[in-house]
């Protein structure tokens, strides 16, 4: 049973330019939520995607958005990149239950550095 | 809003010893989930424990155990039998649909 993967597991990029982060949820799995965590810092959400649309968003910009796909694959773009986007992005999945959502698995991440 | 507190950047604890990391959080829901995840140095955030705020039992996993005072929203993780691979940052997290996430702790175990 495939856990939940990421690519790629490491980006470097300059300001300015777009980036996009892809995410495989674990399998059965129909939710994906992404995180951000900057060094030395607990992670931050970003959003979440269920049934093909965004459920859920923190407080992050306009230029982090994502995509979810009828397989449950997800993908995040960020664009004009800062400085401050370097960070592990952190991708999680799960499933949502008619009473709550289920427990969120992670991903091993993708390293973004932003020169 | 909820937040989410670990008040202890750094423990250590001597292998074969137990350890408590405490967390506390905010909210006024009654209903939520609570989690710890360990994350060693690849950074890969790893499921260790996880308590549903409806139930009085106090969740255990083997070697980790939690004490969850919902009155006092305090949810602290016992590490007993510690072992030089529990040595890692541990996250408290708190779910309402997405994850809130503490500051972390840093456990280091000594041989």
């Amino acid at each position: 049973d495939a856990g939940v993967t990421q690519s790629p597991t490491h980006l470097i990029k300059t300001r300015g330019q777009q980036v996009t982060l892809r995410c495989s949820p674990k399998s059965g799995h129909d939710t994906v939520s992404w995180y951000q965590q900057a060094l030395g810092q607990g992670p931050q959400f970003i959003f979440q995607y269920y049934e093909e649309e965004e459920r859920q968003r923190g407080n992050f910009p306009d230029r982090f958005s994502g995509h979810q796909f009828p397989n449950y694959s997800s993908e995040l773009n960020v664009n004009a990149l800062l400085l401050g986007d370097s960070a592990l992005y952190l991708c999680a999945s799960s499933l949502t239950g008619k009473e709550a959502q289920e427990t969120q698995y992670f991903g091993p991440g993708t390293r973004l550095l932003v020169l | 809003a909820q937040t989410v507190t670990q008040s202890q950047p750094e423990m250590s604890v001597q292998e074969a010893e137990t350890v408590t990391l405490s967390c506390t959080y905010d909210t006024s829901e009654s209903d939520y989930y609570l989690f710890w995840y360990k994350q060693p140095p690849s950074r890969q955030m790893i499921l260790v424990i996880r308590q549903e705020a409806y139930k009085q039992q106090n969740a255990t996993e083997n070697r980790f155990s939690v004490n969850f005072q919902k009155a006092a929203k305090s949810f602290s993780l016992k590490i007993s039998d510690s072992q030089l691979g529990d040595a890692a940052m541990y996250f408290c997290a708190y779910e309402e649909r997405k994850l809130i996430f503490g500051q972390g702790t840093e456990l280091s175990v000594k041989p």
